[in-house]
């Protein structure tokens, strides 16, 4: 069974520029979220979806965002970029059913923001 | 409000011995409680969870928690470290949100594990 794939591994942008991040859960999984990890404030939650519908939204501005088709891949939007953006971009799928609980993730989306 | 605590950015020990990565919490209600292991550049990885049940769980690479539910702790340990388990581990939650009736996970700071030869 393959894993959950993020595309790009590695991206540079510049301030004031959007990105876009691609996330492939396992198959089956009907449960998409997304995490911001940076050394110093370990992971943040940003948004999960499932079944195409944001189900749950962390603490962060409109400049994020996301949305999940129905096949269950997901994208994330950042845009107006900002230097303090660069960090490792999770995303971990599950089930979203109630009686499992752990998340898989992928490896992740380096972004760094010159 | 919920949340998870690391104690610890690191934790040094030497091979061979045993290790324990310390973790609280703080949640209503019975807690789902996990570990996940972070190898550089890589995804997060799950080893162990807590549901219900015996308070010692067992997972993946040796690894086993303890659930203390008078200290609020699920401390991570391994009876004999090895240097492959260098790593950055987190403590994670899982929290209700009563609102909507679905859930969110709340994950510690991280600890930094460094095993040396």
């Amino acid at each position: 069974k393959a894993g959950v794939t993020q595309t790009p591994r590695y991206l540079i942008k510049t301030r004031g520029q959007q990105v876009t991040l691609s996330c492939s859960p396992i198959s089956g999984h009907r449960s998409v979220s997304w995490y911001q990890q940076t050394p110093g404030q370990g992971l943040q939650f940003l948004f999960e979806y499932f079944s195409e519908t944001q189900r749950n939204k962390g603490n962060f501005p409109g400049r994020f965002s996301g949305r999940q088709f129905s096949n269950s891949r997901s994208e994330m939007n950042v845009s107006t970029l900002e230097l303090g953006d660069s960090a490792l971009y999770l995303c971990a799928s599950s089930s979203g059913q109630e009686n499992t609980g752990e998340l898989f993730f992928g490896e992740g989306s380096r972004l760094t923001v010159l | 409000a919920q949340s998870v605590a690391q104690p610890e950015d690191q934790v040094n020990v030497a091979e061979g011995n045993p290790l324990t990565v310390k973790c609280t919490y703080s949640v209503s209600g019975n807690p789902y409680l996990f570990w996940y292991v972070q190898y550089p550049n890589r995804g997060l990885q799950f080893l162990l969870k807590y549901i219900t049940g015996d308070n010692l769980v067992k997972g993946s690479y040796g690894f086993e928690a303890e659930f203390n539910k008078s200290q609020t702790s699920f401390h991570l340990k391994k009876p004999s470290a090895l240097v492959s388990d260098s790593a950055l581990y987190f403590c994670a939650v899982r929290d209700r949100i009563r609102a909507s009736g679905t859930y969110k996970y709340i994950f510690g700071t991280g600890t930094r594990l460094k095993v040396l030869a």
